[in-house]
């Protein structure tokens, strides 16, 4: 069945340290999209890719990097200038053909920074 | 971007009875789409309906259904006859995938 894979579920590291989230799809999707989910505040886009070696940024990229070299695979880079990375990550893609598509999400991850 | 407004944090409802989740959006573009979408406990995201802004016609999935005004900006969803498993976060979504802060809906027995 085609859909979309994150991993870990949850992830641990120390302050200081970049970890980097994968996120993998087979839904053969040309966009992908990084959002994090903070308690109260919804799903805010991080960064987003509509085309292989292509992303443009999203409301909140500080601390964020994205590479996008392969169409299945869109991973999520947390640096050490992130102030507050602990949160739920989760990947979503959508097709671009057909106007209107909807988002298919992955089951996120939790990271944890201490 | 495409700003969306969710300015219920929480609502509840009786079971089997019907319940609206408001929305409202800004956008300058003429044609778009509107989304909601559904989190469970599982956290595992769920289209749950879509609108397209030129389709007069509100968009209806079984029990779920928009009430749209476009000149008002506004995109509620109404539930019917709720149940048990409807109870989890709903998030409204722009056509440039931005999305309102949720509601977190409780399904009383």
């Amino acid at each position: 069945d085609g859909g979309i894979t994150q991993s870990p579920k949850y992830l641990f590291r120390k302050e200081g340290q970049n970890v980097t989230l994968s996120c993998e799809q087979n839904l053969n999707h040309d966009a992908m999209y990084w959002y994090r989910q903070d308690p109260g505040q919804g799903l805010r886009l991080i960064y987003y890719s509509q085309i292989v070696n292509d992303f443009q940024k999203g409301d909140i990229a500080e601390g964020y990097s994205v590479s996008r070299e392969k169409k299945e695979s869109f991973p999520l880079t947390v640096t050490s200038a992130q102030k507050n990375p602990t949160a739920f990550y989760l990947c979503a893609s959508k097709t671009m053909t057909g106007y209107g598509s909807p988002l298919h999400f992955g089951n996120g991850t939790r990271l944890t920074v201490t | 971007a495409q700003t969306v407004t969710q300015s219920q944090p929480e609502m509840s409802v009786q079971e089997a009875e019907t319940v609206t989740l408001s929305c409202t959006y800004d956008t300058s573009e003429s044609d778009y789409y509107l989304f909601w979408y559904k989190q469970p406990p599982s956290r595992q995201m769920i289209l749950v309906i879509r609108q397209e802004a030129y389709k007069q016609q509100n968009a209806t999935e079984n029990r779920f259904s928009v009430n749209f005004q476009k000149a008002a900006k506004s995109f509620s969803l109404k539930i019917s006859d709720s149940q048990l498993g409807d109870a989890a976060m709903y998030f409204c979504a722009s056509n440039d995938m931005r999305f309102g802060a949720g509601t977190r809906l409780t399904v009383k027995p």
